[in-house]
């Protein structure tokens, strides 16, 4: 999927249950960042990274946890501090400078 | 961060006719200027993009034209077809910050 995997592609939680969502990618690009979609409206940044072993958090960080311990891999966590988890997640990769976003496909979380 | 405006939030045209979104941005060093493109949930996908240094980047039926001193950018597209019916985002970036607008969804009547 465009050097940029996700998974799982459809995911359900339990209420009081952490979760993780993957996000690989293989076009070497040093900043990773995971956006959360809700229905009708735009991406709104979670977390980012540009480097290994260093991430900042984004505009609605609380609930999620990170890390990025390898350059290919940026794994998102998904808390019980969340509240209102269900969304479409999206990771996304770019060069360091001056480059567009690679998209990954996505995940959609459900709480049930 | 920076403020991010798309206009309009919704659009529809006639097959065949031209549509044009406006984006405009607060912070006078972004430096590099994309659109993308979201088909009904799908990823988002870079259409077109421009840097800072350029004042219009066309590509077939898709242009971008930049106003630095205005702080603004918009996506033109011409020809519209019904395939062009999607989401569209600007994304002005400084550095390597990104700021996301809010989207444009565009409907093309065939």
């Amino acid at each position: 999927d465009g050097g940029i995997t996700q998974s799982p592609k459809y995911l359900f939680r339990k209420e009081g249950q952490n979760v993780t969502l993957s996000c690989e990618q293989n076009l070497n690009h040093d900043a990773m960042y995971w956006y959360r979609q809700d229905p009708g409206q735009g991406l709104r940044l979670i977390y980012y990274s540009q480097i290994v072993n260093d991430f900042q958090k984004g505009d609605i960080a609380e609930g999620y946890s990170v890390s990025r311990e390898k350059k290919e891999s940026f794994p998102l966590t998904v808390t019980s501090a969340q509240k209102n988890p269900t969304a479409f997640y999206l990771c996304a990769s770019s060069i360091a400078a001056y480059g567009g976003y690679t998209f990954g496909s996505g995940t959609r979380l459900t709480v049930v | 961060g920076e403020n991010v405006e798309q206009h309009p939030s919704t659009l529809s045209v006639q097959e065949g006719d031209s549509a044009v979104i406006k984006c405009t941005y607060s912070d006078s060093a972004s430096n590099y200027f994309p659109w993308y493109k979201q088909e009904l949930g799908k990823r988002p996908q870079l259409i077109i993009d421009i840097r800072s240094n350029v004042g219009e980047k066309k590509d077939q039926r898709i242009a971008v034209t930049l106003n630095k001193t205005a702080k603004h950018f918009s996506l033109h597209i011409t020809e519209t077809q019904p395939e062009d019916s999607a989401v569209y985002f600007c994304a002005p970036t400084t550095g390597n910050q990104f700021y996301f607008g809010t989207g444009t969804s565009l409907t093309v009547i065939p």
